[in-house]
């Protein structure tokens, strides 16, 4: 079945850590990917988005994120985490356009 | 320019009751989509309208409903609300139809059901 997995639920990391949350997706073609944050009680950003070219791609709050197509994957990652950061993070695939969502992953961030 | 605004905030409602949300697309965004987010479900899709009509639709009961206004503002409407239809109900607008990868959400209804 045509999915999006983000494996991790919960994630908590200390402030200037470094971040990376997993997505992988099952569909046939390369879909277009995107990441997007959601902070409580507000609606979705989009973080940063892959259509194709470059398989990493730079995105806002200095987010980066990576396809790789052998993996069926495309992380986010982050090299320096800050406070704000804690959020609730989707991974999604454009898919007969409508965005289809992973479950999400909650990430706390420690002082 | 604005973005996209979704009325109301919060709302409570009674089981069996029927509910109507508001969302007002990005100035010059043609195409409205309704999702649900729920802790169990997640994110869902629930339709997408463009110039009036429904273009597509997820898999929800006919209890979720929804219409397009000649300005591109929409409304999408649940009846005989269930426990289960508490969630965050979020929309989406892009430009035309085709671009749900050039959406951008609204802040969302909270409808809780009691």
């Amino acid at each position: 079945a045509q999915s999006v997995t983000q494996p991790d639920i919960h994630i908590t990391v200390s402030e200037g850590a470094s971040l990376e949350l997993r997505c992988n997706y099952s569909y046939g073609a390369t879909p277009y990917l995107f990441w997007y944050v959601q902070s409580p009680g507000q609606g979705l950003q989009l973080l940063l988005k892959y259509f194709s070219g470059d398989t990493l791609v730079q995105g806002i709050k200095g987010f980066e994120a990576e396809f790789k197509r052998s993996q069926s994957s495309f992380n986010l990652r982050k090299p320096s985490v800050h406070w704000s950061d804690a959020a609730e993070y989707f991974c999604a695939v454009e898919l007969y356009n409508k965005l289809i969502f992973g479950a999400g992953t909650r990430l706390a961030v420690h002082p | 320019k604005a973005g996209v605004t979704q009325t109301p905030r919060y709302l409570i409602k009674t089981r069996g009751q029927q509910v109507t949300l508001s969302c007002s697309p990005i100035s010059g965004h043609r195409s409205v989509s309704w999702y649900q987010q729920t802790p169990g479900q997640g994110l869902q899709f629930l339709f997408e309208y463009f110039s009036e009509t429904q273009r597509n639709k997820g898999n929800f009961p006919g209890r979720f409903s929804g219409r397009q206004f000649s300005n591109s503002r929409s409304e999408m409407n649940v009846s005989t609300l269930e426990l289960g239809d508490s969630a965050l109900y979020l929309c989406a607008s892009s430009l035309e139809w085709g671009t749900a990868y050039e959406q951008y959400f609204g802040p969302g209804t909270r409808l809780t059901v009691t």
